[in-house]
C-alpha cells in the first residue's frame, strides 16, 4: 500500500461527457502528480502541483484541468471526453518539490470512454 | 529536451536465469535515475533510484543498476529471476525540475 489513494477505480462514460478523478496524496506529501498511461502512448505525465500550486505542465490537453486542494489532495477534469481519452490515469505524491524525489503512485482511476 | 529511451519493449527469461534491462536517457546535467515496477492492475512501485555517488546501487527485491554516464545508460539487472518479477519496468529520469519522464516500459516474462 503507498498510502496514495484514487477514486474511483473504474469509470465509464459516453463521449462528450465531464468526469472528475480524485487523488488523495500520502500523508505528508507536499507533491502530486499526475500520469495518463494509454497503451500507445505510454506514462505520459501531465501535471503537477506542490502545496497548492501548479508547479509543472506536460502533454495536458486544453480539455482537461487540475487543481490541488488546501487539504492536499487533488482532483484531474476530463471534459469534452473523446474515445482517445480511454486510459488508466495515475496520481503520484512525493514529498519533494523536483524531480528528484521518489514518486509513490495509487492504483489508478481506469477510464472508459464509449 | 529529457527523454528515456528503453530499447526493449519486452523481454522473456527463463525462470532462474539472469536478467538485464537496457535504458537510455538524454539529459545535459547528471541527471536522477529511476526504475520503478508495475504490477498487472497495480500503480508503480520504485525498485531503486540513482543520485551521486557509487554508480552501482541496490533496490528490493534483489535488483541492481548500475550508471554509465559515458554511455547515458542505467540498466537494471537482477542475478536470478523468479517468476513473480513477471511485470513491467519503468526507467525514469527526474531532472532536478519538477517533473520525472517515464520510458516506454519493458514487459518482462518469466517461462517455467
Amino acid at each position: 500500500d503507498s498510502g496514495v489513494t484514487q477514486t474511483p477505480k473504474h469509470l465509464i462514460t459516453a463521449t462528450g461527457q465531464r468526469v472528475t478523478l480524485r487523488c488523495s496524496p500520502r500523508s505528508g506529501d507536499l507533491s502530486v502528480y499526475w500520469y495518463q498511461q494509454s497503451l500507445d502512448q505510454g506514462l505520459q505525465f501531465l501535471i503537477q502541483y506542490y502545496n497548492g500550486e501548479e508547479r509543472a505542465k506536460g502533454n495536458i490537453l486544453e480539455r482537461f484541468s487540475a487543481q490541488q486542494f488546501p487539504d492536499l489532495h487533488s482532483e484531474l477534469n476530463l471534459s469534452s471526453l473523446e474515445l482517445g481519452d480511454s486510459a488508466l490515469y495515475f496520481c503520484a505524491s512525493s514529498a519533494l518539490a523536483g524531480g528528484d524525489g521518489e514518486l509513490f503512485f495509487g492504483e489508478g482511476s481506469r477510464l472508459t470512454v464509449l | 529536451a529529457q527523454s528515456v529511451t528503453q530499447p526493449d519493449i519486452h523481454i522473456t527469461v527463463s525462470e532462474g536465469a539472469s536478467l538485464e534491462l537496457r535504458c537510455n536517457y538524454s539529459y545535459g546535467a547528471t541527471p536522477y535515475l529511476f526504475w520503478y515496477v508495475q504490477s498487472p492492475g497495480q500503480g508503480l512501485q520504485l525498485l531503486l533510484k540513482y543520485f551521486s555517488g557509487d554508480t552501482l546501487v541496490q533496490g528490493i527485491k534483489g535488483f541492481e543498476a548500475e550508471f554509465k554516464r559515458s554511455q547515458s545508460s542505467f540498466n537494471l539487472r537482477k542475478p536470478s529471476v523468479h517468476w513473480s518479477d513477471a511485470a513491467e519496468y519503468f526507467c525514469a529520469v527526474g531532472t532536478g525540475g519538477f517533473k520525472t519522464i517515464f520510458g516506454a516500459g519493458t514487459r518482462l516474462f518469466v517461462k517455467a
